[in-house]
């Protein structure tokens, strides 16, 4: 069965810092991996993905993500925070074949950046 | 449109209340989704359209949940003798064949 966990419910981090949101995965065969932006009294907003290729992957506002399958992690990365940063960030799998195209979530970390 | 567009924004239903969620997708795109986010939690899968076959209704939770796509464009999420344990936000969300999906604001169901 297909899962992704994301071990912290809440990352703190001051504007300026280096930050990582975590997310680890489960699935049977390759891996197609997203991560999404979800802000207050809105949709989920699109960040990037990871299909194959290049193990880091870069996205939207900055943000980049590491795929490392040795330890079927894909954590979600950002050089210097923004206070507009804050959010909830949710990472989602999906199968690479046999598959609808429908997303696992993770239960989401919510990313503090304070100033 | 411009993006994925869901109406009402929200609804308060009485409990046993039947309930009708409208999505209208990006157009062109073939898939489209529905998912059920509860309070706290990640969103979690309910169906999926290609065009305006039902490919997969795994994750609808009850009988009670109905869903149809009959022009393969707009979509309606039904919600029949609505139950407290429905209380959410739905999402639904549209792509192109293998592509990232796109989702809407979502319609946020309270029943009382």
């Amino acid at each position: 069965a297909q899962s992704v966990a994301q071990p912290e419910d809440q990352v703190n981090v001051a504007e300026g810092n280096p930050l990582t949101v975590k997310c680890t995965y489960s699935v049977s065969g390759n891996p197609y991996l997203f991560w999404y932006v979800q802000y207050p009294n809105r949709g989920l907003q699109f960040l990037l993905k990871y299909i194959t290729g290049d193990n880091l992957v870069k996205g939207s506002y900055g943000f980049e993500a590491e795929f490392n399958k040795s330890q079927t992690s894909f954590h979600l990365k950002k050089p210097s925070a923004l206070v507009s940063d804050s959010a909830l960030y949710f990472c989602a799998v999906r199968g690479s074949s046999g598959n609808t195209g429908k997303l696992i979530f993770g239960q989401g970390t919510t990313l503090q950046v304070k100033p | 449109g411009a993006g994925v567009s869901q109406s009402p924004r929200y609804k308060v239903a009485k409990r046993g209340q039947d309930v009708a969620l409208r999505c209208d997708p990006i157009s062109g795109h073939v898939s489209l989704f529905w998912y059920q986010q509860a309070l706290g939690q990640g969103p979690e899968f309910l169906t999926y359209f290609q065009n305006e076959a039902q490919l997969d209704k795994s994750g609808l939770p009850s009988d009670r949940f109905f869903a149809e796509r009959p022009e393969g464009s707009v979509s309606t999420l039904k919600i029949q003798r609505t139950q407290q344990e429905d209380s959410a936000v739905y999402l639904c969300a549209s792509s192109l064949p293998d592509r990232e999906a796109f989702f809407g604001q979502g319609t946020r169901l309270t029943v009382v």
